[in-house]
C-alpha cells in the first residue's frame, strides 16, 4: 500500500458528462501528480501542484482542470467527456519536489 | 526535450533465467533515472532509482539496474526470474528542465516469466 489513495476506484458515466475523481497523498506530502494511462498513449503527465498550487501542466486538455485544497488532497475534474477520455487516471504524491512519487491504484474511468 | 524510449513491448524469459528490460534515455544534463513496475489493476510501484554514484543499483524484489552513460541506457536486470515477476514495467527520467520533480515515462514493457 503506497499510502496514496484515489476514489472512486471504477466511473463509468456517459459521453458529455462531468466527472471529478479525487486523490488524498500520504501524510504530510505537499506535491500531487495526475497522470492518464491509456493503450494508445501510454502515462501521459497531467498537472503537477505543489502546496495548493499550480506547478506545471502537461498534456492536459482545456476541458479537464485540476485543483489541491488546503488539507493537500487534490480533484481532478473531467468535464464533456468523450470515449476518448476513457482511460486509468493515475494520482501520485512525494514529500517534496524532486523526490520519488508514490502512486494511487488509479480510477478506472469508462465513457460510453 | 527528454525522453525514455523501451525498445520491446514485451520480454518473455524463463523462470529461473536472467531477465533484462532495455531502457534508453535522452536528457540534457545529468539523467535522474527511474524504473517502476506495474502489476494488474494497481498502481506504480517504485523498484529503484539513478541519481549519482555507482552504475549498478540495487533496488527492490531483487532488481538491479545498470547506468550506462556512454550508451545512454539503463537496463532493468535480474539473475534469476520469477513467475511473479511477470508484470508491466515502465522506464522514467525525471524532467529537469521543468525543476516540478514530474516523471516522463516509457511506452512500458510487458515481462511474461514462463514456468
Amino acid at each position: 500500500d503506497s499510502g496514496v489513495t484515489q476514489t472512486p476506484k471504477h466511473l463509468i458515466t456517459a459521453t458529455g458528462q462531468r466527472v471529478t475523481l479525487r486523490c488524498s497523498p500520504r501524510s504530510g506530502d505537499l506535491s500531487v501528480y495526475w497522470y492518464q494511462q491509456s493503450l494508445d498513449q501510454g502515462l501521459q503527465f497531467l498537472i503537477h501542484y505543489y502546496n495548493g498550487e499550480e506547478r506545471a501542466k502537461g498534456n492536459i486538455l482545456e476541458r479537464f482542470s485540476a485543483q489541491q485544497f488546503p488539507d493537500l488532497h487534490s480533484e481532478l475534474n473531467l468535464s464533456s467527456l468523450e470515449l476518448g477520455d476513457s482511460a486509468l487516471y493515475f494520482c501520485a504524491s512525494s514529500p517534496r519536489i524532486n523526490e520519488k512519487l508514490f502512486f494511487g491504484s488509479g480510477t478506472q474511468l469508462s465513457v460510453l | 526535450a527528454q525522453s525514455v524510449a523501451q525498445p520491446e513491448d514485451q520480454v518473455n524469459v524463463a523462470e529461473g533465467n536472467p531477465l533484462t528490460v532495455k531502457c534508453t534515455y535522452s536528457v540534457s544534463g545529468n539523467p535522474y533515472l527511474f524504473w517502476y513496475v506495474q502489476y494488474p489493476n494497481r498502481g506504480l510501484q517504485f523498484l529503484l532509482k539513478y541519481i549519482t554514484g555507482d552504475n549498478l543499483v540495487k533496488g527492490s524484489y531483487g532488481f538491479e539496474a545498470e547506468f550506462n552513460k556512454s550508451q545512454t541506457s539503463f537496463h532493468l536486470k535480474k539473475p534469476s526470474a520469477l513467475v511473479s515477476d511477470s508484470a508491466l514495467y515502465f522506464c522514467a527520467v525525471r524532467d529537469t528542465a521543468s525543476n516540478t520533480g514530474k516523471l516522463i515515462f516509457g511506452q512500458g514493457t510487458t515481462l511474461q516469466v514462463k514456468p
